[in-house]
C-alpha cells in the first residue's frame, strides 16, 4: 500500500509557466513533507520542505502548499525554466524523522 | 565540501554472491539511510540509522543488512543477492534540527545488476 500518492507522472510546461505537482497521504501522523529534485544520473536533492503548522512555504520560485484537512500537499514552480526539467519526488515522514515514504515521482519537462 | 560517497558506483554480480556497498559522509550527521529506486516506484527506504549502533528497518528491508559502527559509515550488505534486488541504490545523510534546520545529502548512487 503506497503511503504517498503523487500525480501527475509526467508534466510538460512552457517556459515561464507554472508547474504544479500534487501529493496525497493517508497517515495523519506524518508531520514532515519534503520535496526533492533529481536530475538524470544524479542523486535526489532536497528542494524545500514543510511542516503541518503552516499552510504555505516559499523559497524563490518554489512554493509548497499544504492542506492538512485534505491530507494533500503540492509543489508549485513559478516562472518554470528549462533548467527545472527534472524528476520531482514528494515524501512524508513522522516526527523524529525515522521512516520516509516517497511518492512515485513526476518527470517535468519545461519547453523553451 | 559536504559529501556522501558510495562505492562501487556500478556492480554486476551473480545470484548468491555476497556484496557490500559502502557509504561514507563527512558532515558528522547522526541520521543516515539507504534507499532503492525503481522505475515507477520512486524511492523506497531500506534501512535507516539514527546514530551509531542504532538501526531500524525501512519499508523494504528484506534481503538487506546494515551496520553503523562509526558515525561516518553506513554500509549496505546483501548476503545472498537475488535478481529482484537489481536496482539503483542511494545512501543519504541528514541533519534534522529545530525549526527549518534540516539538511539532507544523497550519494551519487550505485547501480546494481544481479544476474
Amino acid at each position: 500500500q503506497q503511503q504517498v500518492k503523487q500525480s501527475p507522472q509526467s508534466l510538460i510546461v512552457q517556459k515561464g509557466g507554472i508547474s504544479i505537482i500534487n501529493c496525497a497521504y493517508e497517515n495523519t501522523a506524518f508531520d514532515y513533507f519534503p520535496w526533492y529534485q533529481q536530475f538524470p544520473g544524479k542523486g535526489p536533492a532536497l528542494l524545500i520542505a514543510i511542516r503541518p503548522d503552516v499552510s504555505e512555504k516559499k523559497e524563490g520560485r518554489f512554493t509548497i502548499s499544504f492542506n492538512k484537512s485534505a491530507k494533500q500537499f503540492s509543489l508549485h514552480i513559478m516562472d518554470s525554466q528549462p533548467g527545472d526539467s527534472a524528476t520531482y519526488f514528494c515524501a512524508a515522514s513522522r516526527y523524529n524523522f525515522n521512516k520516509f515514504y516517497f511518492g512515485s515521482g513526476t518527470k517535468l519537462n519545461v519547453k523553451p | 565540501e559536504a559529501q556522501v560517497t558510495q562505492n562501487p558506483r556500478y556492480l554486476i554480480t551473480v545470484t548468491g554472491k555476497k556484496l557490500t556497498v559502502t557509504c561514507s559522509q563527512n558532515m558528522n550527521h547522526e541520521y543516515m539511510s539507504w534507499y532503492r529506486q525503481d522505475p515507477g516506484l520512486g524511492l523506497r527506504q531500506i534501512y535507516y540509522s539514527m546514530n551509531v549502533e542504532v538501526t531500524d528497518k525501512g519499508d523494504v528491508p528484506e534481503g538487506y543488512k546494515v551496520s553503523r559502527k562509526e558515525k561516518r559509515n553506513f554500509p549496505l550488505i546483501l548476503e545472498s543477492p537475488s535478481p529482484n534486488q537489481t536496482s539503483l541504490y542511494f545512501c543519504a545523510s541528514s541533519f534534522f534540527g529545530a525549526g527549518d534546520q534540516e539538511t539532507q545529502y544523497f550519494g551519487p548512487g550505485t547501480r546494481l545488476l544481479v544476474l
